[in-house]
């Protein structure tokens, strides 16, 4: 089953807009990263935060975690038309101990009209 | 650096032909993943492997896919018999060396249409 969960699953705003998505999930985690999809491209790393962090800052973009709340949120400020896509949470918790395994959310679909 | 590069991009074919999808994994990097993209259920790890070696195929879907590294710089996922079921994209990524702290540079992926 899937783990990270994205909320919401589509999300239409117009441009200079902010843009907030968030990700839930069941269990501990060591960190968690956001990733970008274009369409019909693949998976970019956007920012990776780690358990022990509570916010993180990269451009235009705010990614805070909650660890209580076993949540993190994503912000993209001024939206622009070229960030359309899908963001995706992925964390480690679906690791079984391992060190290597990322589960990924079913995403967010993000559209921003010119 | 070219980045993760998969071939082909797109491939149809008819169900009970062999299917064979491959990548090659950013020089450097001795860890690759193969994952599986549908609507249904979202990004599904199949395999990892590191220092060409499979770690982890618990997510195989069963025995018709197969998956090898012959070397640091290849990798091929096969599916014999293929079936419709097995339409997706299939998206190969590489990291340095596995940690899930690190970042994962996706392929383009393939996307695989099985009539």
């Amino acid at each position: 089953s899937q783990q990270g969960e994205e909320d919401p699953q589509a999300l239409s705003i117009q441009e200079g807009e902010n843009a907030t998505m968030n990700c839930s999930y069941k269990t501990s985690i060591n960190n968690l990263q956001w990733y970008r999809q274009n369409s019909g491209r693949g998976l970019v790393h956007l920012i990776l935060i780690r358990s022990n962090e509570r916010e993180k800052h990269s451009g235009r973009l705010r990614v805070t975690l909650d660890t209580s709340k076993k949540s993190s949120s994503l912000l993209i400020t001024a939206s622009r038309a070229a960030d359309t896509a899908s963001y995706f949470c992925a964390t480690d918790e679906d690791s079984g101990g391992s060190n290597y395994k990322l589960t990924f959310g079913k995403g967010t679909l993000l559209t921003v009209n010119p | 650096d070219a980045g993760v590069i998969q071939s082909p991009r797109h491939e149809v074919t008819e169900m009970g032909q062999e299917v064979t999808l491959r990548c090659k994994p950013i020089s450097g990097h001795n860890s690759l993943f193969w994952y599986r993209q549908t609507m249904m259920r979202g990004l599904e790890l199949l395999i990892y492997f590191n220092n060409n070696v499979p770690i982890d195929d618990s997510g195989m879907p069963e025995d018709r896919f197969s998956a090898k590294m012959p070397n640091a710089s290849f990798s091929t996922l096969k599916i014999q018999p293929s079936e419709p079921r097995d339409s997706a994209v299939y998206f190969c990524a590489s990291s340095s060396s596995g940690g899930s702290w690190e970042t994962q540079y996706f392929g383009p992926g393939t996307r695989l249409l099985v009539l």
